[in-house]
């Protein structure tokens, strides 16, 4: 049983349009994470939920919107894509609060803005 | 220059040598991970540590909190190891509770 799952894999869509990528975990984690990483393979802290309440949110344009449903799901969804939000989005969770610890990763998913 | 720095960025190695990968970091951290990030794409926790010395098969981390320098050391080399190794620290303190993640040394190992 995959740990924590993404879909899609692989999104290929043009400039404007809006797309959302799912993440689930079956770890009985309580935080979960959504990470970027760049061209040059830069991996950066998006966004971190912790049951359900957002707790990271770094600098990254409005047009990114995270949505945690329950502990298990972090979704994330982008508005008006430009050229630029093309990487590979990786989603991970883990234990959180006092007792953060090692974190898990989906298999990312490859974002190709035309 | 990035709070985490790795080196070397990149390395090539003959199977068989030992390997040694350093990073350094600028900041009191609550623990330090390392990640191995497969050629298709997959990231995989490898340690995580706070102080000391940590072992998994012919992987070995370690760890000096007052010189802020970790090492992650591969014995008996393998083609199959041949990933990019990535440093990342967490600091309550300067960081929130994220993790800031060095750039990487690739890794490739000749048989």
């Amino acid at each position: 049983d995959t740990a924590v799952s993404q879909t899609p894999k692989y999104l290929v869509t043009q400039m404007g349009n809006d797309k959302s990528i799912k993440c689930e975990q079956n770890l009985g984690h309580d935080t979960m994470y959504w990470y970027k990483q760049d061209s040059k393979k830069f991996l950066k802290i998006m966004f971190s939920y912790n049951n359900k309440e957002l707790i990271i949110n770094e600098t990254v344009p409005n047009r990114f919107s995270p949505k945690s449903p329950d502990k298990a799901h972090l979704n994330l969804h982008i508005n008006s894509l430009e050229l630029g939000d093309s990487a590979v989005y990786f989603c991970a969770s883990s234990l959180g609060g006092a007792r953060v610890g090692t974190q898990y990763f989906g298999p990312g998913t490859r974002l190709l803005v035309l | 220059k990035n709070e985490v720095e790795q080196s070397p960025q990149n390395l090539t190695a003959q199977e068989g040598e030992f390997i040694t990968i350093n990073c350094s970091y600028s900041v009191g951290i609550s623990a330090l991970h390392w990640l191995q990030q497969h050629p298709g794409g997959g990231i995989v926790s490898l340690f995580m540590l706070s102080s000391g010395k940590k072992k998994h098969g012919r992987l070995i981390a370690t760890i000096n909190i007052q010189e802020k320098h970790s090492s992650l050391h591969i014995t008996a080399s393998h083609p199959r190891d041949s990933a990019v190794y990535i440093c990342a620290v967490r600091s309550s303190r300067e960081y929130g509770n994220k993790l800031v993640f060095g750039a990487g040394t690739i890794l490739r190992v000749k048989s």
